[in-house]
C-alpha cells in the first residue's frame, strides 16, 4: 500500500520560533491535507492541497503541495503555546478510491 | 449541529467480550469511516462505507465488522475483543465527490482489551 513518511516525529520550540515539517510518499498523490490533533480529541483539518505547486495558507500557517506530487510541507510561523499537539499528514493517491493514508504525526511542543 | 458523535468515550474489555462503538454523524456525509490510533503508528483504516448498504475493507480490517443501514450512524463491532485490539478508534465522515478528503473526526473512544 502508499506509505507516508513524516519528519520530524517531534519537536521542541520556543515561542514565537517559525516551525518547518514534512511528508514524502513513496508513490504519486493527488491530493495532500494536514490535520492538528488536541490531546484527547479528534484530528482537526487544518489544510488541504489539490494541484501540485499549490500553496495555500490558513492564518500562521502554510502548506504546499510538492510540485514532483510525492512531498507536501507545513510551515508554522511565530509559534504560540496554543500550536502544541500532533500534526499529521494525509494523502491520497491514484486508484486508492476514498482511503485516505496518514503520516504517523510530527508532536510539537511549545515552550512559552 | 452535533458533528460526528461517538460512545463510549472509554471502555474496558476482558479478552473474547464483545462490543460495539457506536458512531453518528447528522450532517448526511455519504461516507463514513473508522480508524484506529496506536502510539507510533498514526491513523489506520480499519473499514469504510460510501453510503447505505455499502462496507469495504481498509488496511486493518481483521477483528472487526462493520454494517450501515441507515447514512447517520456506521458502528463498528468487536466480535471477541482481544489485547492487539487496545487503541484509540476515531469515526470520520465526509462528502464524497472532488472535496471527499475533508474527514471531520469524532473525538473518539479509548478502549483497553485486559
Amino acid at each position: 500500500g502508499q506509505q507516508l513518511n513524516q519528519s520530524p516525529q517531534s519537536m521542541f520550540i520556543q515561542e514565537g520560533e517559525d516551525v518547518s515539517m514534512n511528508c514524502t510518499s513513496s508513490s504519486i498523490f493527488n491530493t495532500w491535507l494536514w490535520y492538528k490533533q488536541d490531546p484527547g480529541e479528534g484530528p482537526v483539518l487544518l489544510i488541504a492541497l489539490y494541484k501540485a505547486g499549490e500553496l495555500t495558507s490558513n492564518g500562521r500557517l502554510t502548506a504546499q503541495f510538492g510540485i514532483t506530487r510525492k512531498d507536501s510541507f507545513l510551515n508554522i510561523s511565530a509559534s504560540i503555546p496554543s500550536d502544541v499537539g500532533i500534526y499529521f499528514c494525509a494523502g491520497r493517491g491514484r486508484g486508492s478510491n476514498y482511503k485516505l493514508t496518514f503520516g504517523k504525526g510530527t508532536l510539537l511542543t511549545v515552550n512559552p | 449541529n452535533a458533528g460526528v458523535t461517538q460512545t463510549p468515550k472509554f471502555q474496558v474489555l476482558k479478552t473474547g467480550q464483545s462490543m460495539t462503538l457506536q458512531c453518528a454523524q447528522d450532517m448526511n456525509h455519504e461516507y463514513m469511516s473508522w480508524y484506529r490510533q496506536d502510539p507510533g503508528m498514526g491513523l489506520r483504516l480499519i473499514h469504510y462505507s460510501v453510503g447505505a448498504g455499502i462496507t469495504d475493507q481498509g488496511e486493518v480490517p481483521n477483528g472487526y465488522n462493520v454494517s450501515r443501514s441507515t447514512t447517520e450512524d456506521f458502528p463498528l463491532r468487536l466480535l471477541s475483543a482481544a489485547p492487539s485490539q487496545t487503541s484509540v478508534y476515531f469515526c470520520a465522515s465526509s462528502y464524497l465527490g472532488t472535496a471527499n478528503e475533508k474527514l471531520f473526526f469524532g473525538s473518539g473512544t479509548q478502549l483497553s482489551v485486559l
